[in-house]
């Protein structure tokens, strides 16, 4: 499968923990973002980066969230000290990287906080 | 800024008839457009994007979508509709300095009798 894989698919976590959301983007691509989907708001965008660069975090919430993609491995988005509003679907999509270019999106992690 | 808006938050079709989902977009000039399918519990698949040219776009599964400048409307349009078509569709339009950060509609769900 040469798709975007991401693991877990679903990540159950007490308020207070951390939570960490993996991302493999498709072969050859080295461009990855990631998506937050609740349900009364939608798809919105979070983040994008580059190896090691992060472009445009406009849609991070300013505490809490963190967000890398290594020279080496998966692209990691981190939350500490979870709420209870932090549980959504969480997308990652990857492109080639030119501007405009069609996103894929892997299945997404089912983050539930107890 | 650049959006998208679908109006029908719901739509029911039988199975074999036609379908077309609706979508307007905000923007100034010749915008680059996506149509995206979410079913249940899964991620999001591009079924076809419009970035110049001709204003027909022939997508997968059977779907096109035409752009309609004079409307500011990219509808997605089915001839036939099958039982597995039932899902959650996007339109969707990349905005921001990079142009990689995606502005979805709010979703219509389409539901298909059989």
């Amino acid at each position: 499968n040469a798709g975007v894989m991401q693991n877990p698919r679903h990540l159950v976590r007490r308020r207070g923990q951390e939570a960490r959301l993996r991302c493999s983007p498709m072969k050859g691509h080295s461009h990855v973002y990631w998506y937050r989907q609740l349900p009364e708001e939608g798809l919105k965008f979070m983040v994008y980066l580059q190896k090691e660069n992060i472009i445009d975090e406009s849609g991070m919430p300013k505490e809490r969230f963190s967000a890398e993609f290594p020279k080496e491995g998966p692209s990691i988005l981190r939350i500490q000290q979870v709420v209870r509003g932090d549980s959504a679907a969480y997308f990652c999509a990857s492109s080639r990287g030119h501007s405009n270019q069609p996103q894929h999106f892997g299945d997404g992690t089912r983050l539930s906080i107890l | 800024a650049q959006s998208v808006t679908q109006p029908d938050i719901h739509i029911t079709v039988s199975e074999g008839a036609s379908l077309e989902l609706r979508c307007n977009y905000s923007y100034g000039a010749t915008p680059y457009l996506f149509w995206y399918v979410q079913s249940p519990g899964q991620g999001l698949q591009l079924l076809l994007k419009y970035f110049s040219g001709d204003t027909l776009v022939q997508g997968i599964k059977g779907f096109e979508a035409e752009f309609k400048r004079s409307q500011s409307s990219f509808n997605l349009r089915k001839p036939s509709v099958h039982w597995s078509d039932a899902a959650e569709y996007f339109c969707a339009v990349p905005t921001g300095e990079y142009g990689n950060k995606l502005v979805f509609g709010a979703g219509t769900i389409l539901r298909v009798k059989s």
